[in-house]
């Protein structure tokens, strides 16, 4: 367990209305990611952050925004929600040192959009 | 990463058997790998990590191999118990990046 907490856990919502995931850790850790994981594509990542107001886009970007105003909170947004962005997004962040760079994972947001 | 459709490729096992499960990666680059497991509606959870300056690593049950002639690790779970039952991918990571490039994983199931 790394202390990182997701929210909501579960969404539904509909098409063109925006959305906001939270992802919220305790251990101070520098790099947090976002992915979204479907069948057949496994984990893509979306966007990830190497500080505060640090960010960068990953491979499947486009349709989401991230923030992350605190060291702790990383929010991803998508603006105007499409069907195709129904999917599990999982919140990642970077435990770092001794030579290792693991990445431990938050339980996940499962998202639909109809 | 290969592509298999929208199918994992799937490992069936009796429990109590051995299960060797497979990656392949295509970066040479490639310096540091780690195995994830995960069970059904949960978040991917770390298992095991090896640098590429050693070629096997062993935990608790189980063994991960590297091969980087042939950029291939391979989990070896020893006396597979039902709780095993998950889907386990691979991730690699070269030259310091902050970004793995993960596969696609194998779903392991035991069978009482």
């Amino acid at each position: 367990d790394a202390g990182i907490t997701q929210s909501p856990r579960h969404k539904v919502t509909e098409t063109g209305t925006p959305v906001t995931l939270r992802c919220h850790q305790t251990e101070n850790h520098r790099y947090m990611y976002w992915y979204r994981q479907d069948p057949g594509h496994g984990l893509r990542l979306i966007h990830y952050s190497y500080g505060v107001k640090d960010t960068d886009k990953g491979e499947v970007s486009d349709g989401y925004s991230v923030s992350r105003s605190k060291t702790e909170d990383f929010l991803l947004t998508l603006e105007s929600a499409t069907s195709s962005q129904t999917s599990v997004y999982f919140c990642a962040i970077s435990r770092t040192g001794d030579g290792k760079n693991i990445q431990y994972f938050g339980a996940g947001t499962r998202l639909s959009v109809l | 990463g290969e592509s298999v459709g929208l199918h994992l490729p799937t490992l069936s096992v009796q429990e109590g058997d051995n299960s060797i499960i497979n990656c392949a990666y295509s970066n040479s680059a490639s310096d540091y790998f780690i195995w994830y497991k995960q069970e059904s509606g949960k978040g991917p959870q770390f298992i095991i990590d090896i640098r590429s300056n050693m070629d096997k690593r062993q935990g608790q049950r189980v063994t991960v191999l590297l091969n980087k002639t042939v950029k291939h690790l391979s989990l070896q779970i020893a006396a597979t118990q039902p709780g095993d039952s998950a889907v386990y991918f691979c991730a690699d990571l070269s030259g310091g990046s902050y970004i793995p490039t993960f596969g696609r994983g194998t779903s392991l199931i035991v069978h009482p």
